[in-house]
């Protein structure tokens, strides 16, 4: 199983600040196959990234993914209200999924 | 727009069974691999089951295998998870989500149905 690890596991900012999320796996991923979602309390997760870069539909351009092989990073510049949240990166790999624990970004 | 809306949550005592549905609409439902993804109390998402548009391709992590079965009717537009052999630890929200094509990620997803296991 590839384990992915996160961190930090909760970043307090402040709105307007720029938030950098990381997420390591234990084994190379294809860059095709990394995504990250956002998930607030009570809600489903939604997709924000997908491909290690790509931005889902209607995602603002704020959201960055960047990355390869076992480090990614997903860069929020200047953080709305809205984003205060938890997120989660994911990978596929050998008919098998699996989550990171989650990074949760509060308000500072 | 699409939707999925999951149903079949309740509370069940260990070693019992449990079926969840989920009903898709607003997308070719045939098209698409889907998915069932679960999070526990508190905790992170766990990948529990996923099967090919034509249901001729299924996979599970080994927490459930053996378990648990994913099934769908296209005709329907259904997906469904057959829980056995139930444990404490099965305790969570289970999410049907749709699989993107090319890239393996989980575009949609319905807004979940509570399982509790507990005697």
């Amino acid at each position: 199983e590839n384990v992915l690890t996160q961190s930090p596991g909760t970043l307090s900012l402040s709105p307007g600040e720029r938030a950098t999320l990381s997420c390591r796996a234990s084994q190379s991923v294809s860059s095709s196959y990394l995504a990250w979602y956002q998930q607030k309390p009570g809600q489903a997760p939604r997709l924000l990234i997908y491909g290690t870069s790509n931005r889902a539909p209607g995602i603002p351009d704020r959201f960055n993914g960047s990355g390869s092989g076992t480090d990614f990073t997903l860069t929020i510049s200047g953080l709305e209200p809205e984003d205060f949240a938890v997120y989660y990166c994911q990978q596929y790999g050998s008919s098998s999924f699996t989550f990171g624990p989650g990074t949760k970004v509060d308000i500072k | 727009q699409v939707q999925l809306v999951e149903s079949g949550g309740g509370l069940v005592k260990p070693g019992g069974s449990l079926r969840l549905s989920c009903a898709a609409s607003g997308f070719t439902f045939s098209d698409f691999y889907m998915n069932w993804i679960r999070q526990a109390p508190g905790k992170g998402l766990e990948w529990v089951a996923y099967i090919s548009n034509t249901g001729s391709t299924i996979f599970y992590p080994d927490s459930v295998r053996g378990r648990f079965t994913i099934s769908r009717d296209n005709a329907k537009n259904s997906l469904f998870l057959q829980m056995d052999s139930l444990r404490v630890e099965d305790t969570a929200v289970y999410y049907c989500a749709r699989r993107t094509g090319s890239n393996r990620a989980f575009d949609y997803w319905g807004q979940g149905t509570l399982v509790t296991v507990s005697s």
